[in-house]
């Protein structure tokens, strides 16, 4: 079954609005949760490591204020576009892992997001 | 630096046909290795994973890869493709101490003929 549930699936809106993202751990608790970024026929960029309780650790040239990241619990982890462009338009991903760099990573399915 | 490299970015094989899609990493240490497919429009599936000891590891749908640190390489294997195995395949190398991160690879799509 299932270790991730990622919703929506896929989102279309107006520019200049909001959209949350949410990445849910089913099987564990997650300490640790990754959101991606993937371009047509590219690899997975990552966008920032969300770790439970904390700030969120972004990779480089990252916008943090246009992306927030909110590790509420251990199952939970939201990924918030905010005041988004056209250009935001992408697939997002999140995956899930209990924190070790021998674990593997579980992916969501990811979410369309297209900004008209 | 860290990095994986998918020399292939895209591949054909005829259904029934074996397959090798090739893997190689730079890293300091002992590596994790994984193997993760992704059909379109999805997310990414784990094929397998080599943390250590025996340096050929199997995997889910048939798959295997060997771990060869000579060649600094883990190549991916399937004796016999399926028309259900196109998709795009990513290997990915953990990166110790720091909780679970993973550096992809460019991808190689598999495109399999009838």
């Amino acid at each position: 079954g299932a270790v991730v549930s990622q919703h929506p699936s896929w989102v279309i809106c107006k520019s200049g609005t909001s959209v949350k993202i949410e990445c849910r751990s089913l099987d564990f608790q997650a300490t640790t949760m990754f959101w991606y970024r993937q371009f047509p026929k590219q690899s997975l960029m990552l966008m920032a490591t969300s770790n439970e309780g904390s700030k969120a650790t972004y990779e480089q040239g990252v916008e943090k204020d246009k992306f927030l990241i909110n590790h509420a619990s251990l199952t939970l982890s939201t990924l918030t576009v905010t005041s988004a462009h056209p250009e935001d338009s992408s697939f997002y991903i999140c995956s899930v892992t209990q924190g070790a760099s021998n674990q593997p990573q579980h992916f969501g399915d990811g979410t369309r997001l297209s900004i008209l | 630096a860290q990095s994986v490299t998918q020399p292939d970015i895209h591949i054909t094989v005829s259904e029934g046909a074996s397959l090798e899609l090739r893997c190689n990493y730079s890293y300091g240490a002992t590596p994790y290795l994984f193997w993760y497919v992704q059909s379109p429009g999805q997310g990414l599936q784990l094929l397998l994973k080599y943390f250590s000891g025996d340096t050929l590891v199997q995997g889910i749908k048939g798959f295997e890869a060997e771990f060869k640190r000579s060649q600094s390489s883990f190549n991916l294997r399937k004796p016999s493709v399926h028309w259900s195995d196109a998709a795009e395949y990513f290997c990915a190398v953990g990166v110790r101490n720091q909780g679970g991160k993973l550096i992809f690879g460019q991808g190689t799509e598999l495109s399999v003929k009838p």
